[in-house]
């Protein structure tokens, strides 16, 4: 079975502190989304990774920035901590050259900035 | 803008019953693709069906799309307890890398 692997399950932070999320795949996928979810709003795409050291904004990438040195690992970066971060974050990846694949998903990270 | 518009937003039935979850979307689409959220948790790919397809079953799920109404709906029959859980339809709507759109969900609950 796929396994993607968030690092956390729950992440206290204070504002302005630089947060770091880190997502493993098991799986060889070539790409890899980063996702917030909040109530009311659903899943909402951070950004997304197709290859090693290659990433793509995605619908709302203000305040993240995101690093893929292996293919195997994804990081989320919250340069710089602010409340209106405080969510649920989801890593999912799958393959690229595949037609008609699913995203396997992490259990999430729910993170707080206090 | 959200792709997939799920209805209704909640849906509560009796264990045994059967439940029905619609997904509205706006552009041409590739596929369209249902997950399972239970709380607190990742999603779950539930089942996949092609702009081709008008119909797919896995065990005790079934999914139609329609393409010339940009509608699919997810029917689970003789629900469970452990049905319970959030359900989201999302499309790529041709966007390329498989990047996906997902709907807000429908929250369901099996009373036992």
């Amino acid at each position: 079975d796929v396994k993607v692997t968030q690092s956390s399950r729950y992440l206290v932070k204070r504002t302005g502190e630089k947060v770091f999320l880190e997502c493993v795949q098991d799986m060889d996928h070539e790409n890899m989304f980063w996702y917030r979810q909040d109530p009311g709003l659903g899943l909402r795409l951070i950004y997304f990774s197709y290859d090693v050291k290659m990433k793509e904004k995605g619908d709302i990438p203000e305040g993240y920035s995101v690093s893929r040195e292996k293919k195997e690992r994804f990081s989320l970066i919250l340069e710089s901590a602010s409340t209106n971060q405080t969510s649920m974050y989801l890593c999912a990846s799958s393959f690229h050259d595949r037609a008609h694949q699913p995203q396997h998903f992490g259990d999430g990270t729910r993170l707080s900035i206090l | 803008s959200q792709q997939g518009e799920e209805d209704p937003q909640a849906l509560s039935i009796q264990e045994g019953e059967n439940a029905t979850m619609n997904c509205s979307y706006k552009t041409s689409i590739n596929n369209l693709q249902w997950y399972r959220q239970n709380s607190g948790r990742g999603l779950v790919h539930l089942i996949l069906i092609r702009s081709n397809e008008r119909e797919k079953h896995s065990g005790r799920l079934r999914v139609t799309l329609d393409t010339s109404k940009k509608s699919s709906s997810l029917l689970i029959t003789a629900s469970r307890a452990a049905d319970t859980a959030s359900y989201f339809c999302a499309t790529d709507a041709h966007q390329g890398a498989q990047k996906l759109v997902f709907g807000q969900g429908t929250r369901l609950t099996i009373n036992p």
